[in-house]
């Protein structure tokens, strides 16, 4: 069965400290992964996309990790700012068609 | 450019009332997409529409029509609204139904009593 799932639920760490969200996967074929980030009341925004041959990628303070062979990908937070406080979705690709597999998200707040 | 706009922001309906969610673009995306996103689930696809004329049903279809008459319109209709159809409702749109990347207007929230 195709699914994806993420670790922790919720999350609420201080202002400036590092965090690592988690998205375990087991959508076949694997296309590509994207993370995204939706403040409360709003829309998902992308992020960062991972595919196969990608194992880190960084966006500002923002960098994700992929390992295809144990399909887990993270997100890890440095410098955590009050801005950083919203739910990050992890998406997953099944094959080339628009089969995109949602996690429940991780709740992250950040407190000064 | 505005993106993906939705319409209302939020709305009360009684059972069995019908209503229209509206969904625009003005980026000319080909793929549009409705999701519904409910406590504790991933979002769920409920419809899609590959371009003008041409749509298809999600995850989640039943109680739900959609039409796409333009590239930049996608209206989500509640034929008889039900309880169970409370929801968190998102429009989305890429620039073809291949691309890897959607993007998603502000939601509208629906509640059903």
């Amino acid at each position: 069965k195709n699914q994806v799932e993420q670790s922790p639920q919720s999350l609420i760490i201080l202002e400036g400290k590092n965090c690592t969200l988690q998205c375990n996967y087991t959508v076949s074929p694997f296309s590509n992964l994207r993370w995204y980030k939706q403040d409360t009341g709003r829309g998902p925004v992308s992020l960062t996309i991972m595919t196969f041959s990608e194992n880190t990628k960084s966006n500002g303070r923002y960098t994700a990790t992929l390992d295809a062979d144990t399909k887990q990908s993270s997100l890890h937070i440095t410098a955590s700012q009050l801005s950083d406080s919203a739910s990050y979705i992890c998406v997953v690709r099944r094959g080339t068609g628009n089969q995109f597999y949602f996690g429940t998200g991780t709740s992250l707040t950040v407190i000064p | 450019n505005a993106g993906v706009t939705q319409t209302p922001k939020f709305q009360v309906l009684k059972t069995g009332q019908s209503m229209t969610l509206q969904c625009a673009q003005d980026m000319n995306h080909e793929y549009m997409s409705w999701y519904r996103q409910d406590p504790g689930m991933g979002l769920r696809l409920i419809h899609y529409s590959v371009g003008a004329g041409i749509t298809d049903q999600g995850e989640v279809p039943n109680g739900y029509n959609v039409s796409r008459s333009t590239t930049e319109d996608f209206p989500l209709r509640l034929l008889s609204a039900a309880p169970s159809q409370t929801s968190v409702y998102f429009c989305a749109s890429s620039y073809e139904w291949t691309a890897n990347e959607q993007f998603f207007g502000p939601g509208t929230r629906l509640t059903v009593l």
